[in-house]
């Protein structure tokens, strides 16, 4: 399983950009790179998926380098509401054909006001 | 509401018993997971299923048995051979089993908190 690296914390002040990152550098060429974020006490949400190309969509921006070992996760105006533990995800592929995702323990974003 | 709905929120359980988690989805998934995470922890996989009368083994099985006699519905036994059963649960679908780079989306319920006393 290709294995994720994200720094443990990150501080933000809202209305900023939030950037954060994600090292993948195992990731294999056909594996997707999921980003989902966790409230405390809550279920993950989803908040954006790529392979190659960057993407964008109502929640968030995700780049992806061109040699796929690494990308960041854009919040493009942070609120306080974004205070999260962010999981950055790399699929995973059982011997027997079903998938399901491996969590980390994330990066523990918090907005500043 | 299409979603993911488990219960009971809380739930407490006595040494030696077992206990069932419910995991009720209305998104017509074929896919359902279970995953366990403890405080500052990431999520660790119990079982999952691709379809009904089907399921694998997780990471960590060990002391926990699933069901799935419908499609909409993936319970988690927690048995007395959990030897550490404290901690948070949650219940995931996606649309279906799929080849690898597939790319299909995996979303989670709100959680059910267990706990031994």
């Amino acid at each position: 399983d290709a294995k994720t690296t994200q720094p443990t914390s990150m501080d933000c002040a809202e209305g900023r950009a939030a950037n954060l990152p994600c090292n993948h550098s195992t990731i294999s060429g056909n594996e997707y790179v999921y980003w989902y974020r966790q409230i405390h006490s809550q279920g993950p949400q989803y908040i954006i998926h790529g392979l190659k190309n960057n993407e964008t969509n109502e929640m968030a921006s995700l780049i992806i380098t061109e040699d796929r070992k690494s990308s960041t996760l854009i919040l493009p105006h942070a609120t306080l509401r974004d205070t999260a533990v962010y999981y950055c995800i790399v699929r995973f592929y059982s011997g027997g054909g079903a998938d399901g995702l491996t969590f980390g323990k994330g990066t523990h974003l918090i907005i500043q006001p | 509401d299409g979603g993911i709905t488990q219960s009971p929120k809380y739930l407490f359980r006595k040494e030696g018993q077992n206990v069932t988690l419910s995991c009720e989805q209305n998104l017509n998934h074929d896919a359902m997971y279970w995953y366990r995470q403890d405080p500052g922890q990431g999520l660790r996989l119990i079982y999952y299923s691709q379809i009904v009368n089907d399921f694998q083994k997780g990471d960590i099985a060990e002391g926990y048995s699933v069901s799935r006699e419908k499609k909409e519905s993936f319970p988690l036994t927690v048995t007395s051979a959990q030897k550490n059963p404290t901690a948070f649960y949650l219940c995931a679908s996606s649309i279906g089993a799929h080849r690898r780079g597939s790319g299909n989306t995996i979303y989670f319920g709100e959680g059910s908190w267990l706990t031994v006393v």
